[in-house]
């Protein structure tokens, strides 16, 4: 079945910069698109970023296109969100996620069960 | 982008009881509406796609209705395994957004 295991997560200094990871398994990888999604600790759910299922074309939340970049390696079946200039508004729990669908993007049927990421002096 | 309201922001309600949760889009989405079930601690659990479609293996007493802007989300008979809070989610347009999330206790 499908598997998503996300990891990277800890805590960081305000300034400084991280790779999430996502690895899929259980499924044709190449065939979907893929998501990150974030809970700050407490609050409700925040769309961050999309990838095409060949990593033709990548899209993102308002609030994560200036210091997030998402990409993705077929050949390892991994998805990645890179994150520079940590903010403690960062802070949150970052799952990774697979669309069913090619279009329109957005179904999200498969969820990892996320990574702490803790942005803090 | 489209705004995604969602009400009540809590509910209670006892064992056997019948659950409405609403969630209301600030424009037309036709019916690209998912809800999704979280309990503490866990990810998100996707439920119901495209406003009434009920994913495989979801319990019947979750159903979901509604097009345009305005969606339910109904459990018929409220068990104690339903404890969770429920979000909607459009799919519509990019960015995807959510509604506030709605948490349902038992009395």
């Amino acid at each position: 079945q499908v598997q998503l295991v996300e990891s990277g997560g800890g805590v960081f200094q305000p300034g400084g910069s991280l790779r999430l990871s996502c690895a899929a398994s259980g499924f044709i990888f190449s065939n979907y698109g893929m998501h990150w999604v974030r809970q700050a600790p407490g609050k409700g759910l925040e769309w961050v970023a999309f990838i095409r299922y060949d990593g033709s074309n990548s899209y993102y939340a308002d609030s994560a296109k200036a210091r997030f970049s998402i990409s993705r390696d077929n050949s390892k079946n991994t998805v990645s969100l890179q994150i520079y200039g940590l903010r403690p508004e960062d802070t949150a729990v970052y799952y990774c996620a697979k669309d069913r669908l090619a279009a329109p993007p957005g179904l999200l049927d498969s969820w990892g069960p996320g990574t702490l990421l803790t942005v803090s002096s | 982008e489209i705004q995604m309201t969602q009400s009540p922001s809590s509910v209670s309600a006892s064992v056997g009881d019948r659950v409405t949760i609403t969630c209301q889009a600030s424009q037309d989405i036709t019916n690209y509406l998912i809800w999704y079930q979280q309990k503490p601690g866990k990810a998100p659990k996707f439920l119901i796609y495209d406003a009434s479609n009920l994913e495989t293996g979801v319990p019947s007493r979750f159903s979901g209705s509604g097009s345009g802007t305005d969606f339910t989300l109904t459990i018929s008979s409220l068990q104690p395994e339903d404890i969770a809070t429920y979000y909607c989610q459009q799919y519509d347009n990019l960015p995807l957004t959510f509604g506030g999330g709605t948490k349902v206790e038992i009395k």
